[in-house]
């Protein structure tokens, strides 16, 4: 399978600032998503991340706390805007499209804190 | 009722051992089974992928459907230390949107 990978692995940020996490996968895929993954809790899908157009977001996420960017098949940003530490978490990217079952590969994850 | 519900553990058994992970889930719409192992401070790793109903096999494990109960399976056979990590199950009704439980976390005591 492909690999893909984030950046950064890890963070600690101050309330109000906005961290980028970046996603590379090492070839073309059709869709990427993102993920947050909070202590005890399900991972929850954030938002589809569209080639070329805009993000479609899951209930509960809205583009201005979670800014995505898709500029080609390869990468994607997420943004975590003015944060709180309710937004510690593992955020997490995945692609499918990479092999045949069309299911997803994740990446090894960003785990964020915020103080 | 959460739309899929795994029991979170811990799981402790001894190496060698015979494990049962399960997850129930209440949307009939589901298609897309999946099985996931994700190591300490690592994202998901991909274990099993089955659609629709049966079983499926791949050396030491074994995933099953049943979609009239709303319950699906992973059987791991001879246990290894290695095989300690927390079990995903993820569904979904099409190829996108995968609805997680929370993890089964499994110890396995050499």
């Amino acid at each position: 399978s492909a690999v893909i990978s984030q950046k950064p692995s890890r963070d600690i940020c101050q309330r109000g600032t906005s961290l980028t996490i970046q996603c590379q996968v090492d070839s073309q895929v059709t869709m990427m998503f993102w993920y947050r993954q909070q202590p005890r809790q399900s991972l929850t899908l954030i938002a589809t991340a569209n080639q070329g157009s805009e993000a479609t977001y899951e209930s509960g996420f809205v583009i201005d706390k979670f800014p995505i960017s898709r500029p080609n098949l390869t990468f994607s940003t997420l943004t975590v805007s003015n944060m709180s530490p309710e937004d510690s978490s593992i955020y997490l990217c995945s692609a499918s499209g990479l092999a045949r079952t069309d299911t997803q590969y994740f990446g090894p994850g960003t785990r964020l804190t915020v103080l | 009722q959460k739309e899929v519900e795994q029991d979170p553990g811990p799981l402790s058994v001894p190496e060698g051992a015979i494990v049962s992970l399960n997850c129930t889930y209440s949307n009939s719409a589901f298609q897309y089974f999946m099985w996931y192992r994700q190591y300490s401070r690592k994202g998901p790793e991909l274990l099993m992928y089955t659609y629709s109903s049966g079983n499926k096999e791949d050396g030491r494990f074994t995933a099953q459907v049943d979609k009239s109960s709303k319950y699906i399976s992973l059987f791991i056979r001879d246990s290894q230390p290695s095989d300690s990590a927390t079990y995903l199950c993820a569904m979904s009704v099409s190829q996108g949107n995968l609805i997680f439980g929370k993890g089964t976390k499994l110890s396995v005591k050499p």
